[in-house]
């Protein structure tokens, strides 16, 4: 069946540091691909997608690209801040099934200023 | 626009009670979603509805149920609650015209059963 797997958390980093979470996949299917973020006490909020290969997905200075070849979608930021402190999931869809989402078990991000 | 409303958004039960988890959308949204979110897991999907009067279970439907009888609105009903069923729960919905779209999410049910 489709799954997602994503980098064993949690993650701290300092203030402007360099943020790599890694995503893999496997879909029977040509699947999207997303990234939600979960702010304390929040519910799930899309951050970026890429609905097929090669493409990048960006959004408040995060980028993923959609790589087919090593079934991967690695989410990424150049220099993170205390406010980006959250959990992100990785996630797919693909258009069968009433279009679920398949998500990763999430990765804690901690900023320290 | 409130897009999708959970209620309530904390919850004791005791075990063997029952209770209904309600969820409402107003994007006239075809797709709905009930997930559950377990401390250092993923969400797993419980059931979904692909449109009223349609459901089908997920990953994890045992313990629950579900009925849509309006496109708005999706409950989710516990019968016979179990600490097992402790969990963070959150409903979703989707465009169904666009299958790469994104899923909006209501703000979660936080459920302990005691």
């Amino acid at each position: 069946g489709d799954s997602v797997t994503q980098m064993e958390g949690p993650v701290t980093l300092s203030e402007e540091a360099f943020l790599t979470i890694n995503c893999t996949y496997t879909a029977t299917g040509y699947p999207s691909l997303f990234w939600y973020v979960q702010y304390p006490g929040e519910g799930l909020q899309l951050l970026l997608k890429a609905t097929k290969a090669d493409d990048k997905g960006s959004n408040k200075g995060f980028e993923a690209t959609y790589r087919k070849e090593t079934t991967s979608f690695h989410l990424e930021k150049g220099s993170v801040q205390v406010s980006d402190s959250a959990v992100y999931f990785c996630a797919l869809s693909v258009i069968q099934g009433a279009q679920k989402l398949v998500f990763g078990q999430g990765t804690r991000l901690t900023i320290n200023p | 626009n409130a897009g999708v409303t959970q209620t309530p958004k904390f919850r004791i039960l005791k075990i063997g009670q029952s209770m209904t988890l309600q969820c409402t959308q107003d994007m006239n949204h075809n797709y709905m979603y009930w997930y559950r979110q377990d401390p250092g897991m993923g969400l797993k999907l419980i059931y979904y509805s692909v449109g009223a009067g349609i459901t089908d279970k997920g990953e994890v439907p045992n313990g629950y149920n579900v009925s849509r009888s309006t496109t708005e609105d999706f409950p989710l009903r516990l019968e016979l609650a179990a600490p097992s069923q402790t969990s963070v729960y959150f409903c979703a919905s989707k465009n169904v015209q666009a299958w790469n779209t994104e899923a909006f999410f209501g703000q979660g049910t936080r459920l302990t059963v005691v």
